[in-house]
């Protein structure tokens, strides 16, 4: 069975701050899929990234970043100069390749950015 | 700007009472998942439809919990009798997997409380 670990139950920083938010996985599978999902406080899940498991190039999107690599079964989360509307619950998910959408989340990373 | 619509957004019920919780995907998705988040187990798979057959509602209660697709274009969450430890945030979303494109997008919730 796959299970996503996100260690870092929640993290303060300061504004302008570096932030990286971990997320490890396990799995058998050698086709699968990993997420990035932004839940702000106002409650909806927002879709931030995909991977598939055969594409370990680093993603870069403004201010975030993502590092997958396969070696410690690790995609992490990135964001750099962190600013108060980052803060939110972020969840790592993981898609197995044969069942396409059907999502097994970690348990989330509150991230708290202060003035 | 194409979205997943859930109905009600809050429910407040009490214990023993029936609540249908609703869902209209996006146009086009043939994929739809019900998701429940609670603080104790976080985000947790009940059932997911394909083409509006159920593929998989092994993380629901079966005595109590039933989902259905009437049509493309609404999806229906019952519990049947409600129980305090419902309480949770409930979640739809939609998707068309494919190998290129698995993510799913989700709805804005529905609050259930059971008192």
């Amino acid at each position: 069975a796959q299970k996503v670990t996100q260690a870092q139950t929640e993290i303060s920083v300061v504004e302008k701050e570096d932030v990286t938010l971990d997320c490890v996985y396990e799995t058998r599978d050698t086709t699968y899929y990993l997420f990035w999902y932004k839940q702000p406080p106002s409650g909806e899940l927002v879709f931030l990234i995909r991977r598939n498991s055969f594409d370990e190039q680093n993603e870069i999107s403004g201010r975030y970043s993502w590092n997958f690599q396969k070696s410690t079964s690790s995609f992490n989360f990135t964001i750099t100069a962190s600013q108060v509307v980052d803060s939110a619950v972020y969840f790592c998910a993981f898609d197995g390749g044969t069942s396409y959408g059907k999502l097994t989340f970690g348990q989330g990373t509150i991230l708290t950015v202060h003035p | 700007d194409a979205r997943v619509t859930q109905t009600p957004r809050h429910k407040v019920t009490e214990m023993g009472q029936e609540v249908t919780m609703r869902c209209q995907p996006i146009l086009g998705h043939n994929t739809v998942f019900w998701y429940r988040q609670t603080m104790m187990q976080g985000l947790e798979l009940l059932a997911y439809f394909r083409n509006r057959a159920p593929l998989d509602d092994s993380g629901m209660p079966k005595d109590r919990f039933s989902a259905e697709m009437p049509d493309a274009t609404l999806a229906t969450l019952k519990i049947q009798p409600s129980e305090p430890r419902d309480s949770a945030v409930y979640f739809c979303a939609s998707g068309s997997p494919t190998n290129a494109n698995t993510e799913a997008f989700f709805g804005q919730g529905t609050r259930l409380t059971v008192v």
